[in-house]
């Protein structure tokens, strides 16, 4: 069974700080990885997806990585604000179904 | 551009009582489409998923069921509330053929049983 696990629970950093969300799975046969952004009280928005064939995507300030192997994702932040400030989940998605498996999340807040 | 709506925003029930949370998507035809549950405390838990009219999968026994009459419908709903179905729920949809697979979510329902 797959489990996701992500680290730090919480982060609080402050403004301007580049910072690293970890994320880690047991199951190293994926199909894809995502990363979410969850304001409170709100859905879910994508962040970026990576193919497991794929070793890093970037949008913008925002860039992911993806070590297959070593069952590990890393979701990088440059120049943090104070509107990065929410809950940040990964998701992984086995290699023979639509399922998708989250982490618990890691709740980051970016100071002014 | 596609679009998910969840209604209602939130929900404040008996135990005991029926449910219905409905999900529509436009933009789209022929999306895949998920419900998820959202505990405190807890991660994401996927409960239903559909891959079309009629077709549905479950992922954990319990006291919900989900429903898709339409394309672009999917409904979610329960006979007898329990107070353990409190949660946020939450509307996916992917499109079908898409490679990437990219889940795409809607605003979400806070549903409290009491």
């Amino acid at each position: 069974k797959q489990e996701v696990t992500q680290i730090p629970a919480a982060l609080s950093v402050p403004e301007g700080e580049n910072l690293v969300l970890n994320c880690s799975f047991t199951d190293s046969a994926i199909y894809n990885l995502q990363w979410f952004r969850q304001d409170p009280g709100k859905g879910l928005t994508s962040l970026l997806l990576i193919q497991s064939s794929q070793r890093e995507q970037t949008s913008g300030r925002l860039n992911a990585s993806l070590d297959k192997s070593s069952g590990r994702s890393t979701l990088y932040i440059a120049a943090s604000q104070p509107g990065d400030s929410a809950t940040y989940l990964c998701a992984v998605r086995g290699g023979s179904n639509y399922k998708l498996t989250f982490g618990k999340g890691t709740l980051l807040t970016v100071n002014p | 551009s596609q679009t998910i709506h969840q209604w209602p925003a939130t929900l404040v029930q008996p135990v005991g009582s029926p449910l219905s949370l409905e999900c529509t998507v436009e933009g789209t035809s022929n999306p895949n489409l998920y419900w998820y549950r959202q505990a405190a405390g807890r991660g994401l838990q996927l409960l239903f998923y559909s891959v079309g009219i009629g077709q549905i999968s479950s992922e954990v026994p319990q006291n919900l069921s989900a429903s898709r009459p339409q394309d672009r419908q999917f409904i979610l709903s329960s006979k007898k509330l329990l107070l353990s179905d409190s949660g946020f729920y939450l509307c996916a949809w992917s499109a079908r053929g898409n490679l990437r697979d990219e889940q795409f979510f809607g605003p979400g329902t806070r549903l409290t049983v009491l």
